[in-house]
């Protein structure tokens, strides 16, 4: 079973506009921690957000939230006010169970997104 | 601000020769973590280590594949008698020790990338 599903292949938005990428998660550990990821065309993989399962408020960072539902196991990334430079993959992932150190990243397939002018 | 850094960015290879990729993680960070990523997909986790260790290898191919993390050094990613298929993009990643902030330690960084060739 898929661990986590990112739903949307590819995704238009147009520039200043907000919008939201979606990631279910799936699993049985109450620890755990939901991340996301930039994957520009130059290849490199930049750290945008983080939420912790035990975390109590919706995780931001500047123009990007998490739109963490527990109970849905959903983890949707939502970017504000998009701009030309957000055209990029963007992939969810998780840790499993946060106690552990050394615990691998799960990742989605991922959601290539691109910001018209 | 040194990130993390690999080298080579891009490496090509002929059928049956070695790869050898290098990871140097971030200053302070003591946890290494190699992934893997083929085209159109996402990262695949490889091997965990730490200084000296092999904490985890569950994604390593049984053959042909090493990785070590030696006391001095960066790490290394080793791909013995290369194949087509090995052609992907390799990721190192590192996250603090376990001596950081909660919050901190759980966050992996990734360097740019090697993206491996074989002809």
């Amino acid at each position: 079973a898929q661990k986590i599903t990112q739903t949307q292949p590819g995704m238009f938005v147009q520039e200043k506009e907000a919008v939201t990428l979606d990631c279910t998660y799936d699993t049985s550990d109450p620890s755990y921690g939901l991340f996301w990821y930039k994957q520009p065309s130059s290849g490199e993989m930049i750290f945008l957000i983080y939420q912790g399962s035990y975390d109590q408020q919706n995780a931001t960072e500047g123009r990007y939230s998490l739109n963490f539902q527990k109970a849905r196991k959903s983890a949707n990334l939502v970017i504000s006010a998009s701009q030309l430079g957000d055209s990029a993959m963007y992939f969810c992932a998780m840790r499993e169970p946060l106690n552990n150190a050394g615990n691998m990243l799960t990742f989605g397939g991922g959601t290539r997104l691109m910001v018209k002018p | 601000n040194a990130g993390v850094m690999q080298n080579p960015r891009h490496l090509v290879r002929r059928r049956g020769q070695e790869a050898r990729l290098r990871c140097s993680p971030m200053k302070g960070h003591s946890h290494v973590y190699w992934y893997r990523q083929l085209p159109e997909e996402g990262l695949k986790f490889m091997v965990y280590l730490q200084k000296e260790n092999i904490i985890d290898e569950s994604g390593m191919p049984k053959e042909r594949f090493s990785a070590e993390f030696p006391k001095e050094g960066p790490s290394i990613l080793r791909i013995q008698q290369v194949v087509r298929g090995d052609s992907a993009a390799y990721f190192c990643a590192s996250s603090p020790t376990t001596g950081s902030s909660g919050r901190a330690k759980n966050i992996q960084y990734f360097g740019a990338g090697t993206r491996l060739s074989v002809l």
